[in-house]
């Protein structure tokens, strides 16, 4: 049950993109669509931004997009804006259990 | 509107037990599965455990497999978590969710639980 690989920092100037990478197996992000992708504001509880690879929840901007290939799920927020600075998690199905990345700081220059 | 308030957090000795309850409202309870993550202090999040609606499907992550149980009563649309041999690495905000089996849609404030002598 190791954790997805997502990388410790992304940043980007406001208005550019940033894509955050979620690495698996094909036990995990591989082997099923059913990625999501949380932000967590500093002190607060995190939130639903994309499910099952690319569906986005209502309410959630459309500057928020996901992918996947392979084993590795992508986050990409377009348009960076200020509010946009937090952590990222990805989380996966993996059968008997599910898993989250390690968590990705995304800043706004 | 759809409300998770978790309560039972507490300082408890290592070995020691702890029940964590969360109170769910806003939605029809038993329709949903429900999941426990945590975090530990400055930290990323942990997958816990998950249970179905009607309670009769339960996962555990190989870290708290034999020592903590996740149950419900739907009907008093209250999730647990019957948390057992504690220890120092238990410490964390632990995280009430509503979801599916594999997406959470809705996450509680949280309930601080505090491992330590």
């Amino acid at each position: 049950q190791s954790a997805l690989t997502q990388p410790p920092s992304a940043s980007g100037s406001p208005g550019q993109s940033v894509t955050i990478s979620c690495t698996g197996t094909s036990s995990d992000v591989g082997g099923y669509n059913y990625v999501s992708w949380y932000q967590q504001h500093p002190g607060k509880a995190p939130k639903l931004m994309i499910y099952e690879v690319t569906k986005r929840p209502s309410g959630v901007p459309d500057r928020f997009s996901g992918s996947k290939s392979g084993n590795t799920a992508s986050l990409t927020v377009s348009g960076l804006q200020a509010e946009d600075e937090a952590d990222y998690y990805c989380s996966s199905y993996a059968g008997s259990n599910n898993l989250f990345g390690g968590g990705t700081k995304v800043t706004v220059l | 509107e759809v409300q998770l308030v978790e309560s039972g957090g507490a300082l408890v000795q290592p070995g020691g037990s702890l029940r964590l309850s969360c109170a769910a409202s806003g939605f029809t309870f038993s329709s949903y599965w429900m999941h426990w993550v945590r975090q530990a202090p400055g930290k990323g999040l942990v997958w816990i455990s998950r249970v179905n609606g009607d309670g009769s499907s339960t996962s555990h992550a190989d870290s708290v497999k034999g020592r903590f149980t996740i149950s419900r009563d739907n009907a008093k649309n209250t999730l647990y978590l019957q948390m057992n041999s504690l220890r120092t690495e238990d410490t964390a905000m632990y995280y009430c969710t509503r979801g599916n089996m594999v997406t959470l849609y809705s996450w509680g404030q949280g309930t601080l639980v505090t491992v330590s002598s």
